[in-house]
């Protein structure tokens, strides 16, 4: 069974602080990897995923299997980047497979 | 285009009364995920439909159902309500099958049980 659990319930940072919202899997084979972020009175959208390598407005990640950890991490935090943010997995085996999230982390970014 | 719409947004039923919820992909879209949120729980997956056909099932009870009509469309059903069942219900569409692919949410159905 494949689990995503994300720590931390709440995370406040001062502005221009470096933040990290923690993010650990459990599963046995191959998973892909997600960041999902809700602002406020918005919908859940798709930050970045670890396939892509992207860095998404300063966001990077970084899929580390030895530790099975994939952190989501930005240098700077700003204000705009207060929002609920959802770790996500899924395995990449193919077929059809459910995505699992974590129960999630809010940042809050003090000015 | 026009991005997945829910219906309805808010509504209060009683315990042991049914609900449905009705949800419209993205065009073009055939995979239709459903997923409660909750709280304390986060996001749990309830099911996944692909080409009318369910494909994936999480782990809630029999009282919950859905299908996914020939357009895409998919409706999800809540039998004999509990206290419990109030929640945030999210529909997700994408174009590619089984989480493999982005997942575009809706803005969801706000389920309140009395």
């Amino acid at each position: 069974a494949q689990r995503v659990t994300q720590p931390e319930k709440l995370l406040s940072v001062f502005k221009g602080a470096p933040v990290e919202l923690k993010c650990n899997y459990s599963y046995s084979g191959s998973p892909e990897l997600f960041w999902y972020v809700q602002y406020s009175r918005q919908r859940l959208q798709l930050l970045l995923r670890h396939i892509s390598r992207e860095s998404i407005k300063g966001f990077t990640a970084d899929l580390n299997k030895g530790e099975t950890s994939f952190h989501l991490k930005k240098p700077f935090a700003q204000e705009e980047d207060s929002a609920m943010y959802y770790c996500a997995l899924t395995p990449y085996s193919g077929g059809y497979q459910k995505v699992t999230f974590g129960t999630g982390t809010k940042l809050q970014v003090i000015p | 285009k026009a991005g997945v719409t829910q219906t309805p947004r808010y509504l209060i039923k009683t315990r042991g009364q049914q609900v449905t919820l009705s949800c419209s992909p993205i065009s073009g879209h055939r995979s239709v995920s459903w997923y409660q949120q909750t709280p304390g729980q986060g996001l749990q997956f309830l099911f996944e439909y692909f080409s009318e056909t369910q494909r994936n099932k999480g782990n809630f009870p029999g009282r919950f159902s859905g299908r996914q009509f020939s357009n895409s469309r998919s409706e999800m059903n809540v039998s004999t309500l509990e206290l419990g069942d109030s929640a945030l219900y999210l529909c997700a569409s994408s174009s590619a099958h089984g989480g493999t692919g982005e997942l575009f949410f809706g803005e969801g159905s706000r389920l309140t049980v009395l």
